[in-house]
């Protein structure tokens, strides 16, 4: 299953919304995850199973969808949230990750 | 707090082999698959090798299979990557990461390591 996403690079403001989009080329229902990872950083767990926060996620990340296609929404953009977001699916014993979108703070 | 800690990276020439190690605390290690996943320079990320949290399943990306080896040793709270045959597409940094699932195969990866640097080069 390859993983899509779009847009490549976004570049928004503080406090605006960021709506960062993955597609799957088949269905893989519900399974699902988002990484954020900083500069210089290893990838951080955000969101699993599509819509789940992991622990100690701010409330303003959220995600949805199903089956081919999936949204991580930032609701209202930190300076700490400039990075580059994968997302993963696990489905059918296997597991790849799509190629990240970069969030750029303006 | 959960904390997971690589070692054995380094420079290698093509063809050579190369262990890396995993140090695990603050959590019950023998409940959780751990995995070893691989970001190349300016690259996306790449899962490398997974074990099941008693030893029992291992899963291999294909550009690895018969290359590397994953193993863990429960008694020690370690799980260890033998890579064997390394070619220049190899480099990346290399994460230890720990699976979200408490004794069940999620592939959900909660935890990582800061990563080691795999060089290979002529």
């Amino acid at each position: 299953t390859v993983l899509t996403q779009s847009p490549a690079t976004v570049s928004l403001s503080p406090g605006e919304r960021a709506t960062l989009s993955c597609r799957a080329s088949q269905s893989v229902g519900i399974y699902l995850a988002w990484y954020q990872q900083r500069p210089g950083q290893a990838p951080r767990l955000l969101i699993y199973d599509a819509s789940n926060r992991a622990t100690g996620i701010p409330a303003r990340f959220s995600g949805g969808g199903s089956e081919t296609d999936f949204t991580l929404t930032i609701s209202s953009l930190e300076p700490e949230d400039s990075a580059v977001y994968y997302c993963q699916h696990r489905s059918n014993w296997q597991l790849s990750f799509g190629g990240g979108t970069k969030v750029e703070i303006k | 707090q959960v904390q997971l800690m690589e070692s054995g990276g380094g420079m290698v020439q093509p063809g050579e082999s190369l262990r890396l190690s995993c140090a695990a605390s603050g959590f019950t290690f023998t409940s959780y698959d751990m995995h070893w996943l691989r970001q190349a320079p300016g690259k996306g990320l790449e899962r490398v090798a997974s074990v099941r949290y008693d030893g029992g399943n291992k899963w291999y990306a294909d550009s690895v299979k018969g290359r590397f080896t994953i193993s863990r040793d429960n008694s020690k709270s370690t799980v260890e990557l033998q890579m064997n045959s390394l070619g220049v597409d190899d480099t990346a940094v290399y994460y230890c990461a720990k699976d979200l699932g408490l004794a069940r195969t999620i592939w959900y990866f909660d935890y990582w390591g800061q990563g080691t640097l795999v060089t290979v080069s002529s």
